[in-house]
């Protein structure tokens, strides 16, 4: 079974600038959750779909990140525009319809750098 | 609000010591706890997960940890540790499994030869 995968791994953008992370679920996952964390902080939550809906977006920083799930299976996540304190790593998370967190897999993240 | 705190943002043992990290809980209800590790350009990687069917909880790579709801802890512990143990690893809790995860800000494990 192939696992979370995002990409681009590693970005480095200037601020002002847009960024869109990847991430595709495992095969078959309703559940899509997005995580951040910035450097030396704790991980935190951004938001959660359930298929393509917005089950829990209460993490989402401000109107300048946009996250969208079209169809249900791979999700983005787009930041426009960057600022310095969205550099981070952002991690992504699947797991099935009835499992939540006690079934989750994680992708291996993707390290945002804004100069 | 859940919490969760881990005392220690880094930890340095010698190989073949006993491992612990300490993760503290905030809750008035027990909730679904995990420990995690994450390893250098790596993703996150279950290690453990209670869920009140045991308070003594196995995992992988012989860690393990202890559920004590008068302490509100739930400690990560192994008896002997490896030089591949060396990574960060998270401590998280969850209210009902279903919810988002609130994580701890991480311990780095350091094994010296």
């Amino acid at each position: 079974e192939a696992g979370v995968t995002q990409f681009p791994s590693h970005s480095v953008i200037e601020k002002g600038q847009t960024v869109t992370l990847r991430c595709d679920p495992i095969s078959g996952h309703d559940n899509l959750y997005w995580y951040r964390r910035v450097m030396g902080k704790e991980i935190k939550f951004l938001l959660h779909f359930v298929k393509e809906s917005k089950q829990d977006e209460s993490g989402m920083p401000n109107n300048r990140f946009l996250a969208e799930r079209t169809g249900g299976t791979y999700s983005t996540l787009k930041v426009q525009p960057a600022e310095l304190e969205d550099s981070g790593v952002y991690f992504c998370a699947s797991s099935q319809a009835d499992r939540g967190p006690y079934g989750y897999t994680f992708g291996s993240g993707t390290r945002l750098t804004i100069v | 609000a859940q919490s969760v705190t881990q005392l220690g943002s880094h930890v340095s043992v010698s190989e073949g010591a006993l491992v612990l990290l300490r993760c503290n809980y905030s809750s008035s209800v027990p909730p679904y706890l995990f420990w995690y590790v994450q390893y250098p350009n790596q993703g996150l990687q279950l290690l453990l997960k209670y869920t009140s069917a045991a308070t003594l909880v196995k995992g992988i790579n012989g860690f393990e940890a202890e559920f004590k709801k008068s302490e509100t802890s739930f400690h990560l512990t192994k008896p002997s540790a490896h030089m591949s143990d060396a990574a960060e690893y998270f401590c998280a809790a969850s209210n009902t499994g279903f919810q988002k995860l609130v994580f701890g800000t991480g311990t780095r494990l350091l094994v010296s030869p």
